[in-house]
């Protein structure tokens, strides 16, 4: 069974401050992982994903993150945070049986301080 | 191009009742997957349709169930509704040849079971 874990419910940071948001994976295979934003009272919004190839993905509003398999992480990081960055977070990964759905994580809420 | 809309944004019910929530996928998607998130929970897979059947479907009872439309807008129908179904409801739409799982969600559905 894949899943993926958020060990912070809350990560604080201050404006222009870098910025990281944990998450860890477990499938048997090659993941598909993926981080999603979600804004109060709206659905989710793509940030990026990692297939293959670079473990450094580049992805939307200046966020990347970093594959490391001998981790099995999936931290999603920024070199300056923004006061609008502050929201929920999701990492997930897909499910490998073919449904093409996701599994996702508990979430981890960013509050980026002034 | 048009997103994913849901309709409705808010609704009430009570105990027992039957709901029937709406989506209406993005342009040039064919496969509609639902989301059930609980308050302070990640989105949970329900099920999946593609050209109109079920393809795939979570840890979900029978009184949920779906309906794709050939022009690939879907409904997701929960009888006998209980407490705990008081959730955000998400549609996603995506390609289903495309095997990089990335999804598009709408805003939800806001159910709430009295």
């Amino acid at each position: 069974a894949q899943s993926v874990a958020q060990p912070e419910d809350q990560v604080n940071v201050a404006e222009g401050n870098p910025l990281t948001v944990k998450c860890t994976y477990s499938v048997s295979g090659n993941p598909y992982l993926f981080w999603y934003v979600q804004y109060p009272n709206r659905g989710l919004q793509f940030l990026l994903k990692y297939i293959t190839g670079d473990n450094l993905v580049k992805g939307s509003y200046g966020f990347e993150a970093e594959f490391n398999k001998s981790q099995t992480s999936f931290h999603l990081k920024k070199p300056s945070a923004l006061v609008s960055d502050s929201a929920l977070y999701f990492c997930a990964v897909r499910d490998q049986t073919g449904a093409n759905n996701l599994f996702f994580g508990t979430g981890t809420r960013l509050t980026v301080i002034p | 191009e048009t997103g994913v809309t849901q309709s409705p944004t808010h609704l009430i019910k009570t105990r027992g009742q039957q709901v029937t929530l709406r989506c209406s996928s993005q342009s040039g998607h064919n496969t509609v997957s639902w989301y059930q998130q609980a308050l302070g929970q990640g989105p949970q897979f329900i099920f999946q349709y593609y050209r109109e059947e079920e393809n795939g479907r979570g840890n979900f009872p029978p009184r949920f169930s779906g309906l794709q439309f050939p022009n690939y807008s879907s409904e997701l129908n929960v009888n006998a509704l209980e407490l705990d179904d008081s959730a955000l409801y998400l549609c996603a739409s995506s390609s289903f040849s495309g095997a990089t799982g990335e999804l598009f969600f709408g805003e939800g559905s806001r159910l709430t079971v009295l």
